[in-house]
């Protein structure tokens, strides 16, 4: 069991460009989640899947923001036009049906 | 929605000390979770705990759900122990809701 992981670790953007993250899940987790954390706040919760089927958005999730996870294994969260206020750490985390979530390393995004 | 709330915010300690951390929910749960999220921003998992009493070590965790509350317990505590806890619950939506956070400096 290698854990989620998430690609790639940092990156640094301008104001206005896209960016992709990827989230490789646990292999048998069924349900994937996006969250996102600012400074000094607890993550808060973004979209979800369960297998290949986005079940669940939060209306953080503004029309700029899209997420993927077409084979119900890896996903990937697209940010087009990106605004300083996107900067955060976007975390993957994964669980079986509704149980114990699995959390990733995080990708560090900061929009300049 | 739901609030979680953590208490302290804060935390110093002395190596070797105990510490009791707190999290308080306004609502009915299904599932809650004890986080720990180290300098680099990982988020490890500590308990999950949805009622009960659990131990790991020198950590243990204790939720009474019915009245919506669960304890963190850190017992002689290392440096390595530093950090922001976290404590999450789920209800019937599908998410997790976190607490702001117990930030805890361990000083040797």
């Amino acid at each position: 069991d290698t854990g989620v992981s998430q690609n790639p670790r940092h990156k640094i953007t301008k104001r206005g460009q896209n960016v992709t993250f990827r989230c490789d899940p646990i292999s048998e987790h069924n349900r994937l989640y996006w969250y996102r954390q600012t400074l000094g706040q607890g993550p808060e919760f973004l979209t979800y899947f369960q297998n290949e089927a986005q079940l669940e958005k939060s209306r953080l999730l503004s029309d700029r923001f899209s997420a993927e996870r077409p084979k119900g294994s890896f996903s990937t969260l697209e940010i087009q036009r990106t605004e300083q206020g996107d900067s955060a750490m976007y975390l993957c985390a994964s669980s079986v049906d509704g149980y114990e979530q699995y959390f990733g390393p995080g990708t560090r995004l900061t929009v300049t | 929605g739901i609030q979680v709330e953590q208490s302290p915010p804060d935390l110093i300690l002395q190596e070797g000390a105990n510490s009791t951390l707190r999290c308080n929910f306004s609502d009915s749960v299904n599932n809650l979770q004890w986080f720990h999220q180290n300098p680099w921003g990982q988020l490890i998992n500590l308990f999950y705990i949805p009622s009960g009493t659990k131990q790991n070590g020198r950590l243990s965790a204790t939720t009474v759900a019915t009245e919506r509350y669960s304890l963190l317990y850190i017992s002689s505590s290392q440096t390595t122990d530093s950090g922001v806890y976290f404590c999450a619950v789920k209800t019937g939506a599908n998410n997790l809701f976190f607490g702001t956070g117990t930030r805890l400096t361990v000083i040797p």
